[in-house]
């Protein structure tokens, strides 16, 4: 079992306003991380693997960058909108199997 | 991406009682996998899925509570045996297909809520 842990675990965020969040795990034998977006009543919805140190990855508004060697990840929304707010969960693999976070739980006020 | 279908979405039960949770992907997929989230707690892997041979479960699992049957590359069920309050989650099954090689996505299903009473 690996620690993952996240934080804040919610934020409220004003329709328009920027914000991020933080994921961290145990650095040894890294070989990958996930984010996901799980509304309610859905699947959750990949969003990001990310393997390398450095690594930086965007989809629309939505970005997250890796940190390896110190163990953490960013995600990044900028300009919220109301269709953001959602669970958003990061995961480290090992052997295919994913060990998650909490969950930061993102509300966007309109 | 695979899609992939759960029934029932979701379901109230009694305790003392089973419930049986269906996943179907549209396509063969070499792994599966079973998730619950229990309230205020992380997604949590129970199982692997193996197809004709016995799941292989995580610790704090084991069969006799969550039995778990994969007679396909498509298909797969979890059983939640002898329910009570504590098994009210949400189940979700997963899949990975690692034959494309390097790090794959891992889909998920629409997920099972699941109260117990």
């Amino acid at each position: 079992i690996l620690n993952v842990e996240q934080s804040p675990q919610s934020l409220h965020v004003q329709e328009g306003d920027s914000t991020n969040f933080t994921c961290s795990f145990p650095s040894s034998n890294f070989y990958a991380l996930h984010w996901y977006r799980w509304e309610t009543a859905k699947s959750p919805e990949a969003l990001f693997v990310m393997t390398l140190n450095g690594d930086e990855k965007k989809k629309g508004r939505i970005s997250a960058t890796l940190n390896t060697k110190e163990g953490y990840s960013y995600l990044y929304i900028k300009g919220s909108q109301p269709e953001d707010s959602a669970t958003y969960l990061c995961a480290r693999t090992n052997d295919y199997k994913l060990s998650f976070g909490a969950g930061t739980t993102v509300t966007v006020r309109a | 991406s695979a899609v992939i279908s759960q029934k029932p979405s979701r379901d109230i039960c009694q305790r003392g009682t089973s419930l049986t949770i269906q996943c179907q992907v549209d396509s063969q997929v070499t792994m599966m996998f079973w998730y619950r989230q229990q309230p205020g707690q992380s997604l949590t892997l129970i199982a692997t899925a193996n197809q004709g041979s016995e799941a292989t479960y995580e610790s704090g699992f084991v069969i006799d509570k969550f039995p778990i049957s994969r007679p396909n590359l498509t298909f797969s069920t979890l059983t939640v045996s002898n329910m009570s309050p504590e098994d009210s989650s949400i189940y979700l099954c997963s899949v990975v297909d690692p034959s494309r090689g390097g790090v794959e996505t891992q889909y998920f299903g629409p997920g099972t809520r699941l109260l117990v009473l």
